[in-house]
């Protein structure tokens, strides 16, 4: 059974570095072409992709985000981390992450994301 | 392009069929998957690459694509459908991912 969730601060000031953690169970940060992506939502909007992280250590970030945010894995203890600094108000979000899988067949070609966590809700206000 | 477009909000009768689209230039070379998402939930995988349904997701939710249009389709929709839908791909450069603004559908 294929788990992610989420953890870290609900709260954070204005400037200070948000780290959250996704820990994940079922499957391996180290084998196939899967990996973990991280998501945001703030509240009533839409979804936003902000990095992912695969198993072959490719990594890529949100190009409006990517100076603020690093993604890293820690294979044993089936976790990967995010970090964005220089925090506003305007990051207040539900953060999630999701196991991101590429897809493919004779003729296609998708990335998805199949196994999402709770989601949690960070609020950043001095 | 980086962007994908999606129609705000949608309406269908129930019983009906309703389909939701997305655009975008990065359609023309990767298949778009679509969520589900009800108030206070995480989304939920419906429909990936070209029409693939992950296990235990109704039949009456289907995919299409088309140019640089992606199609996400309900035939007989249920009160429990209602609920925002997103489409997501890899961008044109396939470095990122992008998702759409996402569509309110209401079933009347």
């Amino acid at each position: 059974q294929v788990t992610l969730k989420e953890s870290g601060p609900v709260l954070v000031k204005p400037t200070e570095t948000l780290t959250l953690t996704c820990t994940v169970s079922g499957f391996s940060l180290s084998n196939g072409r899967m990996g973990v992506s991280w998501i945001r939502q703030p509240p009533g909007k839409a979804l936003e992709w902000l990095a992912h992280s695969f198993s072959n250590d490719e990594k890529s970030y949100s190009t409006s985000l990517k100076r603020r945010l690093t993604i890293s894995k820690d294979t044993s203890k089936s976790q990967v981390v995010l970090s964005m600094t220089n925090m506003d108000p305007v990051d207040t979000a539900t953060y999630y992450c999701a196991r991101i899988r590429d897809y493919y067949d004779s003729s296609s070609y998708s990335t998805l994301f199949d196994y999402w966590g709770q989601g949690t809700l960070v609020t950043v206000s001095s | 392009s980086s962007e994908l477009t999606q129609d705000p909000a949608v309406s269908v009768a129930l019983g009906q069929t309703v389909r939701i689209t997305c655009q975008g230039d990065s359609l023309r070379s990767y298949y778009a998957s679509w969520y589900q998402q009800k108030p206070g939930q995480a989304p939920v995988l419906v429909i990936y690459s070209k029409n693939n349904r992950p296990s235990g997701i109704p039949d009456r939710f289907s995919g299409s694509s088309s140019g640089n249009t992606a199609s996400l389709t309900i035939t007989g929709a249920q009160a429990e459908d209602e609920a925002d839908y997103y489409c997501t791909s890899r961008d044109s450069s396939g470095n990122h991912v992008v998702f759409g603004g996402g569509t309110k559908l209401t079933v009347l």
